[in-house]
């Protein structure tokens, strides 16, 4: 099956720096791809939908401008979480369509831990 | 209208066992509704889905029923084993956008 990779798989902070991590499709081209966030036994939130050369769509709630999306290729999408404090320490997750199948692809997760 | 409600919140279940978990939602939109598996510290995979114009869908031990008018559907797992003990997502579908259920941790005991 399709397959999304994510990078870092984990990253540990301090609080007041950023951190990038990036989702690519590696055996597909995806105009695409969403970004989930997790805290500890809950389910997965969307963030937002990030789409290939144009801004991403933020779900309600969202800062923009805390976490910033980035999708400049059809494999690649960036989520950037700027300035971040210890309530950003979570566990994000993004996935992209497959196209002709309808099918989501999860990533394995990026666990964010800041300091 | 976006909501997508899980039960149970957990499920113990013998080796053998039918596992059975159910969610409901409202937005009738809805074109397209997965089943998620995940192990703590991974990302969640594909388990089965479906679409609305299908009753029910089976594959291997895992089977998807659907009942359109009522806004439900569940996930039965047969002959239950040790290694399906991981967190279960239900999800609803428009236009790619996955909405979640709140996951049910099921752990099958040998």
């Amino acid at each position: 099956g399709a397959v999304v990779s994510q990078h870092p798989s984990r990253v540990i902070c301090k609080s007041g720096t950023s951190v990038k991590i990036e989702c690519r499709s590696l055996d597909f081209q995806a105009t695409t791809m969403f970004w989930y966030r997790q805290f500890p036994k809950q389910s997965l939130m969307l963030m937002a939908t990030s789409n290939e050369g144009s801004k991403a769509t933020y779900e309600q709630g969202v800062e923009k401008d805390k976490f910033l999306i980035n999708h400049a290729s059809l494999t690649l999408s960036t989520l950037t979480v700027t300035s971040a404090h210890p309530e950003d320490s979570s566990f994000y997750i993004c996935s992209a369509s497959a196209p002709g199948t309808g099918e989501l692809f999860f990533g394995e997760g990026s666990r964010l831990t800041v300091l | 209208q976006q909501q997508v409600k899980q039960s149970p919140q957990s499920l113990i279940v013998q080796k053998g066992g039918i596992s059975i978990i159910n969610c409901a939602y409202e937005n009738t939109a809805f074109d397209y509704f997965p089943w998620y598996q995940q192990f703590p510290g991974k990302g969640p995979a594909l388990l089965i889905a479906i679409r609305p114009d299908v009753s029910e869908k089976k594959e291997g031990r895992f089977t998807i029923s659907f009942n359109k008018s009522a806004k439900q559907f569940s996930l039965h797992i047969m002959d239950s084993q040790p290694g399906d003990s991981a967190t279960y997502f239900c999800a609803a579908s428009m236009a790619d956008k996955l909405i979640f259920g709140t996951g049910t941790r099921l752990q099958v005991f040998p």
